[in-house]
């Protein structure tokens, strides 16, 4: 299966320091990366789709001055919380779809612990 | 607006008791349903892919079927090592639905 990775795995940082997580497709190409949410005991909510080559959508709520996504390539996305506080401590997931039969299955990254101190 | 519900929230078997995890979805334009299965701290791993009612699909003491309606992920004699938390989610135009999840707790 297609393979997603995520790095950091955990990163931890002071309240108003800015943190870049990068997402990549490591055997195949993606035009289109997402960006989840996760808090704990709760499933993943879609934060925004990183598109290469053009800007990101954000989902409703979701702040697109906060949370910064750059689509570099066909095999990177970016994305920084900038700014960060406390209440942005949660675990983001990536995913990139890998074009299948009839539709294109999501691979998702391990994920990214973000905890602000 | 697109709704996807899981149930029950939470369930513990003995290792070899086998039992089925629902997911009900409500989508317009549905093209996939997915079966992911989430271990703690992880990402989720794709399990099973369902484009159609009356479709199935096995993996080792795994299987998915899909209805118009809800698609049920059917576990046969579990083992301690399948306790994860099991997440279903519908496609419709790109974008993923997921429901709230299963937590699948075996006991040996």
């Amino acid at each position: 299966g297609a393979v997603v990775s995520q790095h950091p795995s955990w990163v931890i940082c002071k309240s108003g320091t800015s943190v870049k997580i990068e997402c990549r497709s490591l055997d195949f190409q993606a035009t289109t990366m997402f960006w989840y949410r996760q808090f704990p005991k709760q499933s993943l909510m879609l934060m925004a789709t990183s598109n290469e080559g053009s800007k990101a959508t954000y989902e409703q709520g979701v702040e697109k001055d906060k949370f910064l996504i750059n689509h570099a390539s066909l095999t990177l996305s970016t994305l920084t919380v900038t700014s960060a506080h406390p209440e942005d401590s949660s675990f983001y997931i990536c995913s990139a779809p890998s074009t299948g039969i009839r539709e294109d299955t999501q691979y998702f990254g391990p994920g990214t612990r973000l905890t602000v101190l | 607006e697109d709704q996807v519900t899981q149930s029950p929230e939470a369930l513990r078997l003995q290792e070899g008791e086998s039992s089925s995890l629902n997911c009900s979805y409500t989508v317009s334009g549905l093209r996939g349903l997915f079966w992911y299965r989430q271990d703690p701290g992880k990402g989720p791993e794709f399990l099973f892919t369902l484009y159609s009612a009356g479709e199935e699909k096995e993996k080792e003491r795994l299987k998915a079927t899909l209805t118009k309606k809800e698609s049920f992920l059917h576990i046969t004699a579990p083992k301690p090592e399948d306790s994860a938390t099991y997440l279903c989610a519908c496609t419709s135009y790109g974008k993923l639905t997921f429901g709230q999840g299963t937590i699948l707790t075996v006991h040996p």
